[in-house]
């Protein structure tokens, strides 16, 4: 079976603009989670979306938003980018609300 | 609020040796998991295992250990004879309830880089 996969891959900005990243969550798989890793630190919890809807939110600031769709894949879209949003995002799914998690690859982020 | 420690940032062992990574966390909740994922450079998070809090019990899979303590809130990891393929960066982390809701996000420590030399 495949893992999370995560789109794109790479991606470079410039600041003020906006981003949208995506993620496919495991086959069967209801819950999925946004981190942002930046570099040198640990992964830092964004949302949570269980069923289609959203069931935690980090400390992050409202240019930060996220959705999940009916097949539980997940778009994350961060809006007037700083340059301090350039990191590793993070995708991750787990079979349910409070299970081990599991990560997609990642999506590096530059913003310039 | 939770918190998870990892005060090595950088090991640096040679091929074989056995090495332990530190995790201490902080908790009120009384129900709440923990994990170790390895990173290697590829970046993406491998998920290593996941204790249930009130399971003490010391597991061991293959060259890798963890020893869980509640008294302490500790939560190790050993490598035994470690191999160059072990190098990555290694986090703890901790399950935290969202909320009073039943779903929860993970909060992971800084990490600790291990360097396994040939």
């Amino acid at each position: 079976d495949a893992g999370v996969t995560q789109s794109p891959t790479h991606l470079i900005k410039t600041r003020g603009q906006h981003v949208t990243l995506r993620c496919s969550p495991i086959s069967g798989h209801k819950s999925v989670s946004w981190y942002q890793q930046v570099l040198g630190q640990g992964p830092q919890f964004i949302f949570q979306y269980y069923e289609k809807e959203e069931r935690g939110r980090g400390n992050f600031p409202d240019r930060f938003s996220a959705r999940q769709f009916p097949n539980y894949s997940s778009e994350l879209n961060v809006n007037a980018l700083l340059l301090g949003d350039s990191a590793l995002y993070l995708c991750a799914s787990s079979l349910e609300a409070s299970g081990e998690q599991y990560f997609g690859p990642g999506t590096r982020l530059t913003v310039t | 609020a939770q918190k998870v420690t990892q005060a090595q940032t950088e090991i640096s062992v040679v091929e074989k040796e056995d090495v332990t990574l530190d995790c201490v966390y902080e908790t009120r909740d009384t129900t709440y998991y923990l994990f170790w994922y390895k990173q290697p450079p590829s970046g993406e998070l491998v998920f290593l295992i996941r204790r249930n809090s009130f399971d003490e019990q010391n597991e061991i899979s293959g060259r890798y250990s963890w020893n869980f303590q509640k008294s302490t809130s500790s939560f190790n990891f050993t490598i035994t004879a470690s191999q160059v393929v072990d190098s990555a960066v290694y986090f703890c982390a901790l399950s935290a309830p969202l909320g009073k809701t039943s779903y929860d996000k993970v909060i992971f420590g800084p990490g600790t880089s291990l360097s396994v030399i040939p």
